[in-house]
């Protein structure tokens, strides 16, 4: 069955960094898009960013980009989220979900989340 | 960037009873709108795409319509498992990917 299984949140320091990976399994990894997308505190979702299913495009929010990186290593089946930057209203619970079909745009499958905290 | 509205904010509602939820967008989105599931502690559930393709493993009480700028979420007698969060989400135009402010259903 899919699975997807998010690590590296925690809490960090205004301006600090933190990576977060997404191991994925039960599927063909490098077949499909993958997102990430996050909820802050008692919020709604917002989606982070996109990558094609070879690397080859990535897109950003607005309110990511440029601190925010996504990659992706199809041989180890694993998404990562470099943040870089980091401000109080980073955070959230972040989650990697797997594009439906290819590139629809639709999440058909998410992780379990995790929390990233930005606090000094 | 399309914004979406979803209405109303919260809904109270006795089990078995249906519940009908609306989520509007700035502008078309044409048919590309996806319905979104969440439990407390939970991911959210891929429930509806494409306005009103069922995904797999969802029950057929739920169901999607609309086209344009006007959507619906239709659950028709709800259980016990549905009360939660929903979201809707476009996927027309972007970047960005936009997803409405939820609709709660509670039970009343």
């Amino acid at each position: 069955q899919v699975q997807l299984v998010e690590s590296g949140g925690g809490v960090v320091q205004p301006g600090r960094s933190l990576r977060l990976s997404c191991a994925a399994s039960g599927f063909t990894f490098s077949r499909y898009g993958m997102h990430w997308v996050r909820q802050a505190p008692g919020k709604g979702l917002e989606w982070v960013a996109v990558i094609w299913h070879d690397g080859g495009q990535k897109v950003y929010a607005d309110s990511v980009k440029g601190r925010f990186a996504i990659s992706r290593d199809n041989s180890e089946n694993t998404l990562y989220l470099q943040m870089n930057s980091l401000s109080a209203e980073d955070t959230a619970v972040y989650y990697c979900a797997r594009d439906d079909d290819g590139d629809r745009n639709v999440f058909d499958y998410w992780g379990q989340g995790t929390l990233v905290a930005v606090s000094s | 960037e399309i914004v979406m509205t979803q209405s109303p904010a919260t809904l109270s509602v006795s089990p078995g009873e249906g519940a009908t939820l609306s989520c509007r967008a700035s502008q078309s989105v044409n048919s590309k709108l996806a319905w979104y599931q969440q439990k407390p502690g939970q991911a959210p559930r891929l429930l509806i795409y494409d306005a009103y393709t069922r995904a797999t493993g969802i029950p057929a009480r739920f169901s999607g319509s609309g086209s344009g700028t006007e959507f619906t979420l239709t659950i028709s007698s709800l259980q016990s498992e549905d009360f939660a969060v929903y979201y809707c989400q476009q996927y027309n135009i972007w970047p960005p990917l936009t997803f409405g402010g939820g609709t709660k259903v509670e039970i009343k």
